[in-house]
């Protein structure tokens, strides 16, 4: 079973920058994986963050971007704001699976 | 605008079925992959199933953890995706979220629909 391994949880503070990695049982993530990344805020559902790795939907923040990183998955804030204090979730594609990442808990302290 | 709108819900117990719909509107319904992700109380995401747009010949996919249980559809003139849930357990119980996509990307996502799964 593949699994897809996320920082726990992550502190950061205001104006700071903050890279969340994802990472693959299998190896080393690669652009075939299509990485996406999502947040998500108590009580509401997922909003898709990143797609195919690097690419941002049009309601996307600037500040947030896509990447791959020591074979890896990687999402960078810069300037966190408050209101980036959040659960980030990665999901990668391994053919006809898609498997999540456990999350990553963001704290903006 | 795109919205997804899930519905049916509810509590029902171990053994039993329950149908989950989702209703699409602001775009071209049957020109994309579904998707049926949940989210167990507390926990993190994971993907249950995807249904390929008609363009793609309906390759549907499910996690092990559902196959042969669930079965995923859509009904692209009523712009509608479904879930039945068959033989429902304990483990079960989750939001369950419609999700625009699942090919390379997904974009948009319902509110959810809570399924409880007790006695």
């Amino acid at each position: 079973q593949t699994v897809v391994t996320q920082e726990p949880a992550l502190t950061v503070s205001p104006g700071g920058t903050v890279t969340l990695t994802c990472a693959s049982s299998i190896g080393a993530v690669t652009s075939g994986y299509f990485a996406n990344w999502f947040q998500q805020k108590p009580g509401q559902a997922p909003r898709a963050l990143i797609y195919k790795t690097s690419n941002k939907h049009s309601w996307t923040p600037a500040r947030f971007s896509g990447s791959l990183l020591g074979g890896k998955a990687a999402l960078t804030l810069s300037d966190v704001q408050p209101e980036d204090e959040a659960d980030y979730y990665c999901l990668l594609y391994y053919g006809g699976t898609r498997v999540f990442g456990g999350g990553t808990k963001l704290t903006v302290l | 605008q795109v919205q997804l709108v899930e519905s049916g819900g509810g509590l029902v117990k171990p053994g039993g079925s329950l149908r989950l719909s989702c209703a699409a509107s602001g775009f071209t319904f049957s020109d994309y992959y579904m998707s049926w992700i949940r989210q167990a109380p507390g926990k993190g995401l994971e993907w249950v199933a995807y249904v390929s747009s008609p363009d793609d010949g309906d390759i549907i996919y499910y996690a092990d953890s559902v196959k042969g249980r669930f079965t995923i559809s859509r009904d692209n003139a009523k712009n509608s995706l479904y879930l039945q849930m068959n033989s429902l357990r304990g483990e079960d119980t989750a939001v369950y979220y419609c999700a625009r996509g699942g090919l390379r990307c997904v974009d948009y996502w319902g509110q959810g629909t809570l399924v409880t799964v007790s006695s």
